[in-house]
């Protein structure tokens, strides 16, 4: 059983186009992480988000982090090529020991 | 360029051989993790290693044994694998235990292919 759903599973659009990752769980996180994934590579980390509501954009990205702390998103901006890559959601829950999880993922391909 | 170094990037081994996969990092990080990741799926926990001491053993099968020499260096010796085995191996390292919104630095990771 995942902690941590994302949707969707798999993503392909066209360069240009806008669109929303969704990482969604029915715990409280003490902090969420989103990664990128490119392949052949190790995850690298894209922001992490700590306070209920909170929003973070890095360049065409935009971060929120659920009120409840039980869910978050991302949203690409006119999406490049060079997004494209396996995208990982990620929480720590300390009430279970110090446990950190990672989503589903979503892979997206972003076709020039 | 990542700073959490893995040796060998690629690895292929027979069911009888005894090979090691070797982390390395400089960044005085005190925690150090094993994951195990299939084709466009999550990495899934094998081992955490926090101030050198084994913290977080995810019920992995004893032909996978973690070894952490010292606060730098992280080991997986792997010994009469099997082919499902076959992954990309991924170590991390974080300041302080990932869930304390420590966050995790991979190494880019070495791809196993078991015959």
């Amino acid at each position: 059983t995942q902690l941590l759903e994302q949707s969707p599973q798999f993503l392909s659009i066209q360069e240009g186009e806008n669109l929303t990752v969704y990482c969604n769980s029915s715990s409280v996180f003490s902090s969420l992480q989103w990664y990128r994934q490119e392949p052949g590579e190790g995850p690298v980390l894209l922001v992490t988000v700590v306070t209920g509501g909170e929003v973070k954009k890095l360049k065409r990205l935009t971060f929120q982090f659920g009120d409840a702390r039980k869910d978050s998103s991302l949203h690409i901006t006119a999406a490049q090529p060079g997004d494209t890559g396996l995208y990982l959601c990620a929480g720590g829950k300390i009430s279970t020991g110090n446990q950190f999880y990672f989503g589903t993922g979503t892979s997206l391909t972003v076709i020039p | 360029d990542t700073e959490v170094t893995q040796t060998p990037k690629h690895l292929v081994m027979g069911m009888t051989n005894k090979k090691s996969l070797k982390c390395e990092q400089h960044m005085g990080h005190r925690a150090m993790y094993w994951y195990k990741q299939k084709a466009k799926k999550p990495p899934e926990l094998m081992f955490v290693y926090s101030y050198e001491k084994l913290s977080i053993n995810e019920s992995v099968p004893s032909r996978f044994s973690p070894e952490c020499p010292n606060s730098s260096l992280l080991n997986l010796h792997l010994h009469a694998l099997q082919p499902e085995d076959s992954a990309l191996y991924l170590c991390a390292s974080s300041q302080r235990l990932a869930a304390n919104t420590g966050e995790l630095f991979f190494g880019e990771g070495s791809r196993l292919t078991v015959l």
